[in-house]
């Protein structure tokens, strides 16, 4: 079956520690996302691409940096310049038809400090 | 700029009574509109989506949703609730900004009491 694979499920990040959390889709999509889910607070976008070796920062990109070298992956680098990266993270994908196609979530990383 | 207003945090009813979850938008193009559904520790699933044509759009697990452009609502119901339909639920928006991106809603979880 087609689908984005995040990991790991849990991670734990030590104080000036940078980690990176890994996003994979099978589903051919052009269009990747990464998100930020904090209770009550919704998804807040931190980057986005549309095609391989290009992407946009979304709207609380500070702290974090993505590449984008294969179409099938989405890496995410949360750095030690971000202050308070506990949280959950959603990846997520969708095509570039004609038609805008709604996305597709991965499971998520749930990011804790030590 | 898209905003999206989701009304109540927490809705609890009755398994078997009325479900409304209320969303209101902002958009500056036409609206595409989705309702997402996220379980404890999970990513999320696409319920409906409004994009063009019927303003009464039907979805997964006996959703459904009515686009009003007058009201600029797009609440979801549901005829019975069911156990197994608490978790959270999240509105969104298509963005202006022709990169297929999305602004959601804070979110409303939905409580079910025997």
């Amino acid at each position: 079956d087609g689908g984005i694979t995040q990991s790991p499920k849990y991670l734990f990040r030590k104080e000036g520690q940078n980690v990176t959390l890994s996003c994979e889709q099978n589903l051919n999509h052009d269009a990747m996302y990464w998100y930020r889910q904090d209770p009550g607070q919704g998804l807040r976008l931190i980057y986005y691409s549309q095609i391989v070796n290009d992407f946009q920062k979304g709207d609380i990109a500070e702290g974090y940096s993505v590449s984008r070298e294969k179409k099938e992956s989405f890496p995410l680098t949360v750095t030690s310049a971000q202050k308070n990266p506990t949280a959950f993270y959603l990846c997520a994908s969708t095509t570039r038809d004609r038609e805008y196609q709604p996305q597709h979530f991965g499971d998520g990383t749930r990011l804790s400090i030590l | 700029a898209q905003s999206v207003t989701q009304l109540g945090s927490h809705v609890s009813v009755s398994e078997g009574a009325l479900v409304l979850l209320r969303c209101n938008y902002s958009s500056s193009v036409p609206p595409y509109l989705f309702w997402y559904v996220q379980y404890p520790n999970q990513g999320l699933q696409l319920l409906l989506k409004y994009t063009t044509g019927a303003t009464l759009v039907k979805g997964i697990n006996g959703f459904e949703a009515e686009f009003k452009k007058s009201e600029t609502s797009f609440h979801l119901t549901k005829p019975s609730a069911h156990m197994s339909d608490a978790a959270e639920y999240f509105c969104a928006v298509r963005d202006d900004s022709g990169y297929s991106t999305l602004t959601f809603g804070k979110g409303t979880m939905l409580l079910v009491s025997p």
